[in-house]
Parts: structure tokens; C-alpha cells; sequence
């Protein structure tokens, strides 16, 4: 009983590198999302993925690129690293309906020197 | 646009003792709401949810909440906590927008309990 699978669970990376975060996900979930976690802010939504093929900005995409590449499947890409990235990454997923909770998995946990 | 507010960043309690954590939101629709823990170095896990069937809701190891409309509050009691429950406990406000589930998420309490 996977659920939602998140790789790497831990990176360190120098400002300027590149690297791709997976995720992917068994329960047939239509919606897919990108959240980072930074201390005292919650979670705060990079870019989401409402169905297969469709991808649209969050509340802090900026530096960020995401692809759907399958129904399962939602990597976010850091082009070009920079220290103000370093957080905590989540993926999740949920049906499309709003009272659905949301699945998450356990993180990856990035730092930017 | 909808908010969620959390009162108390971090919350302390002896074990057995009652656990109250405070949340408010807003909404311009009718939201649903949602608790979610963290242990740490683990994802959120749902606690339990308010989807207007019920006003009072039950969730899991014993914690509920109830809804109050007039006070724009959805607090999280547990009567007696347990070393387990020591993690933080998220709100979160749910509603339908442009077709995707929006959630904006509270900024998170962080709950001790103490021997």
C-alpha cells in the first residue's frame, strides 16, 4: 500500500545545479500537487496538476518547472538552484472534488549551498 | 479567497490533560475543513474532515472537532493526550476553484506533551 512515493528523500545541491524531484502516485488520483514547507509557514503550493496533461502555476512557482508526465506520475524540476529553495518538498494527491483529503508522502528534504 | 488562521504556534500539555488546538478560517464559499498531523520527518496524514454532514466530527486516536459557522472555527480537542500525540497538527480550508481542489493550509501547531 504505497500511496504516494517521493524520491529522493534527501539532496544537497550548490547554487546553480539543476536536479528533478519525483513523485508518483497508486490510487488513480486525477489531481496532483507540489507544496514546500519552510518553518512557521505551512505549506505553500508551487504548482499543481488538476489532470493528466494539465499543469498551472501555485502560489510559488518562481524558479520551478513541473511535468504530468502520466496519470501517475508529477515531477517538479529546480533549473537552477538557489539557497531560497532550500525546504521541504511534498507531493500530493486527491480526487478533484473538494471534499476529498488530500495524500501526501514524506517529503524530500532539499539543501542549497 | 480563504485563510486559515492558527492560534498558538506551539502548545504544551501534560499527559492526560485536555488538548485544545485553536483554528479560524475564512471563506467567500462554504469551505470544507480538514485536520491533518505530522510526525516528524513523515508527510501529513488526514486526522479527520468537515463536509457538512455533521457538525461535530470524529477522527482518529481519539481527537474531534466541531464546526462553529457563526464563530468561523473548526478547533481540534482530544480529552486526554497521550506521548503519541506529540506532532504538528495542520488546518486546512478546502474549497472548488477554476475546476482544482484550492487548500490553503494554517501555518501549523506544534504540540508537546509533557511526562
Amino acid at each position: 500500500n504505497a500511496g504516494v512515493t517521493q524520491t529522493p528523500k534527501f539532496q544537497v545541491l550548490k547554487t546553480g545545479q539543476s536536479m528533478t524531484l519525483q513523485c508518483a502516485q497508486d490510487m488513480n488520483h486525477n489531481s496532483m500537487y507540489w507544496y514546500r514547507q519552510d518553518p512557521g509557514m505551512g505549506l505553500r503550493l508551487i504548482y499543481y496538476s488538476a489532470s493528466e496533461g494539465t499543469t498551472d502555476k501555485g502560489e510559488v512557482p518562481n524558479g520551478y518547472n513541473v511535468s504530468r508526465l502520466n496519470k501517475r506520475e508529477f515531477s517538479l524540476r529546480l533549473e537552477s538552484a538557489a539557497p531560497s529553495q532550500t525546504s521541504v518538498y511534498f507531493c500530493a494527491s486527491s480526487e478533484q472534488d473538494s471534499n476529498q483529503p488530500q495524500h501526501f508522502g514524506d517529503g524530500t528534504r532539499l539543501s542549497i549551498l | 479567497a480563504q485563510s486559515v488562521t492558527q492560534l498558538g504556534s506551539h502548545v504544551s500539555v501534560s499527559e492526560g490533560a485536555l488538548v485544545l488546538l485553536r483554528c479560524n478560517y475564512s471563506s467567500s464559499v462554504p469551505p470544507y475543513l480538514f485536520w491533518y498531523v505530522q510526525y516528524p520527518n513523515q508527510g501529513l496524514q488526514l486526522l479527520l474532515k468537515y463536509t457538512s454532514a455533521a457538525t461535530l466530527v470524529k477522527g482518529i486516536n481519539g481527537f474531534e472537532a466541531e464546526f462553529k459557522k457563526s464563530e468561523t472555527s473548526f478547533h481540534l480537542t482530544k480529552p486526554s493526550a497521550h506521548m503519541s500525540d506529540a506532532a504538528e497538527y495542520f488546518c486546512a480550508v478546502s474549497v472548488l476553484s477554476g475546476g482544482y481542489q484550492k487548500v490553503t493550509f494554517g501555518t501549523g501547531t506544534k504540540l508537546q506533551v509533557i511526562p
